[in-house]
């Protein structure tokens, strides 16, 4: 079964570009989350979806982030202008709503690098 | 508020047990899960308990949960080399679906 496929893999761009990250959840599920990964501050929630309607983006750093999530198979995560700041690894997640539990699954990750 | 807490390293000797430990502070937790993190790669769910139960066993997997304590612990039976990595524990309140992390354990399995 193909997991949480996100792209790029890994992507470095100078400051001030936009910088775009894609991500493709399990068929079927019905949560989207997408996580931030940096040394300093290990991974944080940056904003959660629910059969595609943004819930909780308390964690979205500030307006240079944004997130859309047009339809079940997909979502964005966009980052205009970017900071070297903003270097660090993004997780997208997913989740089935329902009783068997809160599974989440995480993709393999977009490693930025923003010089 | 909520608050994962994990010790940020751990040694063990191949064929050892090893066993990662974790706190939280927020009583109303229902799942508590153990990721692993392989180096350059995502997130692996290992295990989750529903907050209820006491204990959880998978292969070489047992999950201990003391709700009194708050405290969560992983023993991995049969350290392997291939166990080397970081080990987060992680936690969801109430109904919410969102997963707070702990710190990391980073497991060093040494031959």
């Amino acid at each position: 079964d193909a997991g949480v496929i996100q792209s790029p893999r890994h992507e470095v761009t100078e400051m001030g570009q936009e910088v775009t990250l894609r991500c493709k959840p399990i068929s079927g599920h019905n949560s989207l989350f997408w996580y931030r990964q940096t040394m300093m501050r290990g991974l944080e929630l940056l904003i959660y979806f629910n059969n595609n309607v943004p819930i909780d983006d308390s964690g979205m750093p500030e307006d240079r982030f944004s997130a859309k999530m047009p339809n079940a198979s997909f979502s964005t995560l966009k980052i205009q202008p970017s900071e070297p700041r903003d270097s660090a690894v993004y997780f997208c997640a997913s989740s089935p709503d329902g009783v068997s539990g809160n599974t989440i699954y995480f993709g393999e990750g977009s490693w930025l690098t923003v010089v | 508020g909520e608050d994962v807490e994990q010790s940020l390293f751990l040694s063990v000797r191949e064929g050892d047990s090893s066993v990662i430990n974790c706190t939280y502070t927020d009583s109303s937790s229902t799942y508590l899960y153990w990721y692993k993190q392989e180096p350059g790669a995502g997130l692996q769910l290992l295990t989750y308990i529903f907050s209820n139960m006491d204990m959880k066993q998978d292969q070489r997997l047992t999950v201990l949960l003391n709700k009194k304590d708050k405290h969560l612990s992983l023993r991995i039976a049969d350290t392997q080399t291939g166990d080397s990595a970081i080990y987060f524990c992680a936690e969801t309140l109430g109904t919410a679906r969102q997963l707070t992390f702990g710190s990391g354990t980073q497991l060093t399995v040494l031959p």
